[in-house]
């Protein structure tokens, strides 16, 4: 039974770009949040997506999209990257039901240079 | 979210049982203790949850107080595969339509020595 996963692991982008990563949620899962890590802290959220559409957001700008697909895999997509995006980026998913704990992918690590 | 307080590091000797103290003073009637782990260069795993009553699992057992104030999770025999930062979250319960998010801090960094 495959957990979360996420791609690309590593990927490095230059200032005023765009990236997409993307998350497979853990099987028979539904419900997909992403987090963003800065080195040293701990995981910060950004958005939550269920049935195709963004539930709750976090404190985080309009350059931060997300998407998912029916069969809930989902996209994170960042415009205009700054330098302090450089971050690990996690993908979680769980099912929407009361207290559903949240898994974890191994995440994909950004740096804007 | 109610906030929580953990020591930013502690030691354990492996074999020895490793117990992690957070307080969570401001925890509501509604919200849920829960306990993650990351280790380095992974993504955080989930470990346990309990809202008044204790838990045990496979990984862990987790001991609330009885005003829910403060709780402890406790590693019965530490390995060095158990060197982590440790997270202790207060998780609000659902919200109709959504699943609530978790609001992490910096957690306890544990370190199992030989």
């Amino acid at each position: 039974d495959a957990g979360v996963t996420q791609s690309p692991t590593h990927l490095i982008k230059t200032r005023g770009q765009q990236v997409t990563l993307r998350c497979s949620p853990k099987s028979g899962h539904d419900t997909v949040s992403w987090y963003q890590q800065a080195l040293g802290q701990g995981p910060q959220f950004i958005f939550q997506y269920y049935e195709e559409e963004e539930r709750q957001r976090g404190n985080f700008p309009d350059r931060f999209s997300g998407h998912q697909f029916p069969n809930y895999s989902s996209e994170l997509n960042v415009n205009a990257l700054l330098l302090g995006d450089s971050a690990l980026y996690l993908c979680a998913s769980s099912f929407l039901q009361r207290n559903s704990p949240l898994h974890f992918g191994n995440g994909t690590r950004l740096t804007v240079t | 979210d109610a906030k929580t307080t953990q020591p930013p590091s502690m030691d354990c000797a492996e074999g020895r049982a490793a117990n992690l103290p957070c307080n969570h003073s401001t925890i509501s009637g509604n919200e849920y203790v829960y306990w993650y782990r990351q280790i380095h260069s992974q993504g955080p795993q989930y470990i346990i949850h309990g809202l008044k009553n204790n838990e045990t699992n496979e990984m862990a057992s987790l001991i609330i107080t009885e005003d829910r104030k403060s709780s402890t999770l406790i590693l019965p025999h530490a390995t060095l595969r158990d060197t982590a930062v440790y997270y202790c979250i207060v998780r609000v319960d659902v919200v109709t339509g959504t699943a609530s998010k978790l609001t992490f801090g910096t957690g306890t960094r544990l370190q199992v020595t030989l």
